[in-house]
């Protein structure tokens, strides 16, 4: 079953318009999560992780617990921002497993 | 740092016959690095974990046969498709964990494109 769900295939904003980019997983406990983006005809790379607590290219990402939801957001998106977003928690055994993933698509 | 490199970035097979895809990492050692396979517009799929000096974990519905890893250093994994068939076609992605102390790290190689004939 999956553990991880992105519930939006495809997200489309405005230049400077806020994006929230959600992601809701079933794990019990305090699952490790992370957010990888794969920008077009790039290899997948890591965007944050949230033990960092850190603000990467103006996104940030909370880990809800009571929501069980851990949406990265970003208060004003940039064209260059389009790109494919995965969530991943990381699973018993170490490996990383990926979300649906959610197109961003910021439009000018 | 941190480098994932994949060989080929693309190749076409005849159906029947076996294709080996290499993952190395350049300026790190892996003991652990993993295979995926991603379709178009869709999500990478987690196929395997290929561990230095040992067997691979392969996941639930992945024919171990079909694909076979080898992990025989901690810089190379190579996964081979035998007896390749069209619906083997895909993206497949190879990635290595970096273990230097600093939380989990995982970094991605750039992909495989696999056509089968």
């Amino acid at each position: 079953a999956q553990r991880v769900t992105q519930p939006e295939k495809l997200l489309s904003v405005f230049k400077g318009a806020p994006v929230e980019l959600k992601c809701n997983y079933s794990y019990s406990g305090s699952p490790e999560l992370f957010w990888y983006v794969q920008y077009s005809r790039q290899r997948l790379q890591l965007l944050l992780r949230h033990i960092s607590r850190e603000s990467i290219k103006g996104f940030t990402a909370d880990l809800n617990k009571g929501e069980t939801s851990f949406h990265l957001k970003k208060p004003f998106a940039q064209e260059e921002d389009s790109a494919m977003y995965y969530c991943a928690p990381l699973e018993y055994g170490n490996k990383l497993v990926f979300g649906a993933g959610t197109i961003l698509r910021v439009k000018s | 740092g941190a480098v994932v490199s994949q060989h080929p970035s693309w190749v076409i097979c005849k159906s029947g016959t076996s294709v080996k895809i290499e993952c190395r990492s350049l300026d790190f050692q892996a003991t652990t690095m993993f295979w995926y396979r991603q379709f178009p517009k869709q999500s990478l799929m987690l196929m395997a974990t290929s561990n230095e000096g040992s067997k691979a974990t392969y996941e639930q519905g992945v024919e171990k046969d079909k694909f076979l890893i080898n992990h025989a250093s901690l810089t190379l994994s190579t996964l081979t498709v035998t007896s390749a068939h069209p619906e083997d076609s895909s993206f497949y992605i190879c990635s290595a964990r970096h273990d230097r102390g600093q939380g989990y790290e995982q970094y991605f190689g750039p992909g495989t494109r696999l056509t089968v004939t």
